[in-house]
């Protein structure tokens, strides 16, 4: 099935820093999302991505969709305590029965340093 | 209260007992997920359900049953739970056609 790889798996960073990370798939994809989950809550979306090249901002976050729709990124700028969490790429499974169900990555789990 | 509720929080349960978990929604969403998270996996796909009528498995549905008993309520069982079972599992809403699921706040089961 397909597979969505994300780097780093984890990161400790002082508050104040800017944060990368990516996510790869050895298939295109046609949607980018990205997801935070908080300490005991359920993942909620940040950032959707439509188109190859786009470049999305959702306050300190910004994504972007790979030109060659099989890489995505999201940065973190100037990083506070509450970015603490696990961040998620998700994309569209490629499924027959045409619906909307994501694949989601393995997750970069991030932690700030106050 | 939550869009998506899912009881219970947390459960311990003995390895071949029968489990279920629940999920309600409040969105008025026609689509419904069980996902399960495990550390460094994400979370994968258990079984999905487009309409009350429709019921599909996911990427890992073995050992796993579910029930949409109305538009706003989807169940998850553990026929007969193992410890390889024990993890963290979430049920998700959307509207066809849209990508912004919204999670419920997960049930950890921890199997014995």
């Amino acid at each position: 099935g397909q597979q969505l790889n994300q780097s780093p798996q984890s990161m400790f960073i002082q508050e104040g820093e800017d944060v990368s990370m990516n996510c790869t798939s050895s298939s295109i994809f046609n949607t980018w999302l990205w997801y935070k989950q908080d300490p005991g809550e359920g993942p909620v979306l940040l950032i959707a991505l439509y188109k190859a090249g786009e470049l999305t901002s959702n306050g300190r976050l910004t994504a972007q969709f790979g030109i060659t729709r099989k890489d995505s990124f999201l940065n973190i700028s100037a990083s506070i305590p509450s970015d603490v969490g696990i961040y998620f790429c998700a994309g569209p499974s490629m499924n027959n029965n045409a619906g909307n169900m994501l694949t989601f990555g393995g997750g970069t789990r991030l932690m700030v340093k106050p | 209260d939550a869009d998506v509720t899912q009881t219970p929080r947390n459960r311990i349960t003995k390895t071949g007992k029968r489990i279920m978990l629940e999920c309600s929604q409040t969105k008025g969403h026609d689509r419904m997920y069980w996902y399960r998270q495990d550390p460094g996996l994400g979370l994968r796909l258990i079984y999905y359900s487009f309409d009350v009528k429709d019921i599909n498995k996911g990427e890992i549905s073995d050992g796993y049953s579910v029930s949409r008993q109305a538009q706003a309520k989807f169940s998850l069982s553990l026929e007969s739970a193992i410890p390889n079972q024990t993890a963290l599992y979430f049920c998700a809403t959307s509207v066809t056609h849209n990508y912004g699921y919204t999670f419920g706040s997960g049930t950890r089961l921890t199997v014995v």
